[in-house]
């Protein structure tokens, strides 16, 4: 069983929808946790931390919940530029544990 | 300022061949990784180097894979015969210390294709 599960997708919504990717982790030591987003044929590129208290970015918001190990991303008011693979990471001591990525279109 | 580099940004190669794959990090960052990423996965770790000491190779797949990072700064990661499922990204990337919390920067990657 992989450390870190996500749903692949791919997930087509309109411009201007809300979307949600979730992701559960397997180490319940696990001491720090990020969406990373990735671009087709481009490196990982860190999109945002994620904490217990829940943390916002603009348009982009992520929620952890340590008592049932998941992870959440919600993007409000999708834009074209949205479209891109979304990579929940978890990291347990130095190395990154990704998921295999949520694919994300957003269509005009 | 300057990011992570890696070069080649591709290499093709033939089955049983070496091939050494070279990565730059950000400046002043003391701690490097290595991962490798197959079509339709995330990235898979490697290698850590903190400083000049691989400080877990846990990652590397089997005794063809090594890495060096002799000076605290480039490193280069060695591939010895060549295996078809070797073709990969291997991607680099780096942190301010290592530490859990850091964010890791990465490079564009080498797009490794072994015929």
């Amino acid at each position: 069983r992989k450390e870190v599960e996500q749903d692949p997708g791919p997930f087509n919504v309109p411009e201007g929808a809300t979307v949600a990717f979730n992701c559960t982790y397997s180490n319940s030591a696990s001491q720090s946790f990020f969406w990373y987003r990735q671009d087709c044929r481009k490196e990982p590129k860190l999109l945002m931390s994620v904490y217990s208290s829940g943390n916002e970015d603009g348009r982009f918001t992520a929620q952890l919940n340590r008592a049932s190990q998941y992870i959440s991303l919600l993007i409000r008011d999708s834009k074209l530029s949205d479209s891109a693979t979304y990579l929940c990471v978890v990291n347990s001591g130095y190395a990154l544990n990704f998921g295999k990525g949520t694919s994300l279109l957003v269509t005009p | 300022g300057a990011g992570v580099s890696q070069t080649p940004s591709n290499k093709v190669t033939e089955k049983g061949k070496y091939v050494e794959l070279r990565c730059d990090p950000i400046s002043g960052h003391t701690a490097l990784y290595w991962y490798r990423q197959s079509l339709g996965q995330g990235p898979e770790f490697l290698i850590y180097f903190q400083g000049t000491g691989a400080a877990d190779d846990s990652g590397l797949p089997n005794d063809r894979f090594f890495a060096v990072r002799p000076e605290g700064s480039v490193s280069t990661l060695k591939i010895q015969r060549t295996e078809r499922g070797d073709s990969a990204v291997y991607l680099c990337a780096s942190s301010l210390s290592g530490g859990v919390a850091d964010t890791q920067y990465f490079g564009p990657g080498t797009r490794l294709t072994v015929l």
